[in-house]
């Protein structure tokens, strides 16, 4: 069935510093993909998402490329900073309805 | 507007006992979703609603779970005689347009 697989956690960066969580993935078809974050006490908030190999999707500083011929999905972000401190969660869409979500990456940042 | 509001926060219960947790979406929303995430794991797909049906529940883990939605609205999960490995965090999603998933807070159930 599909499935999700990002990096175990937690990854601890300064200030700053240059992000990347991988993210990988098996799927039949062409699912969309998406990172969602989960900061301290608050629900998941959709980060950004792409429908086709290629796209990119970007918000708050935030960037992935589905890369079809890698099935990956990585996220990176130049600087990162102090609030960035989250729980950051890989999924993607198999169908309309039904997501798969990773184990989730917990970032934290140090000032 | 109000976002996708869940209750109880949180809740204890002992082995056996029945449980009923609730969701209230964003009004309008006509597709609900129930997820499940346990320790160190990732979300687990429950359910989903489209408007008051339920076209998959084959996430639904054993027959002790069930769910409903009523007036396209409100849904309650179920957890009838509650096992130590039903304690997990039940995260509730609802959306209007596809892909655009709005999660509630979620309510932390433990089972002793």
């Amino acid at each position: 069935g599909d499935s999700v697989t990002q990096m175990e956690g937690p990854v601890t960066l300064s200030e700053e510093a240059f992000l990347t969580i991988n993210c990988t993935y098996t799927a039949t078809g062409y699912p969309s993909l998406f990172w969602y974050v989960q900061y301290p006490g608050e629900g998941l908030q959709l980060l950004l998402k792409a429908t086709k190999a290629d796209d990119k999707g970007s918000n708050k500083g935030f960037e992935a490329t589905y890369r079809k011929e890698t099935t990956s999905f990585h996220l990176e972000k130049g600087s990162v900073q102090v609030s960035d401190s989250a729980v950051y969660f890989c999924a993607l869409a198999s169908g309309t309805y039904k997501y798969i979500f990773g184990t989730g990456t917990r970032l934290k940042v140090l000032a | 507007g109000a976002g996708v509001s869940q209750s109880p926060s949180n809740k204890v219960t002992e082995k056996g006992k029945d449980v009923e947790l609730r969701c209230d979406p964003i009004s309008g929303h006509t597709a609900l979703y129930w997820y499940r995430q346990s320790l160190g794991q990732g979300l687990e797909f429950l359910i989903y609603f489209q408007g008051n049906s339920a076209p998959d529940k084959s996430g639904l883990p054993s027959d002790r779970f069930s769910a409903e939605r009523t007036g396209g609205s409100v849904s309650t999960l179920t957890i009838q005689r509650t096992q130590q490995e039903d304690s997990a965090v039940y995260l509730c999603a609802s959306s209007l347009r596809l892909h655009e998933q709005y999660f509630g807070p979620g309510t932390r159930l433990t089972v002793t």
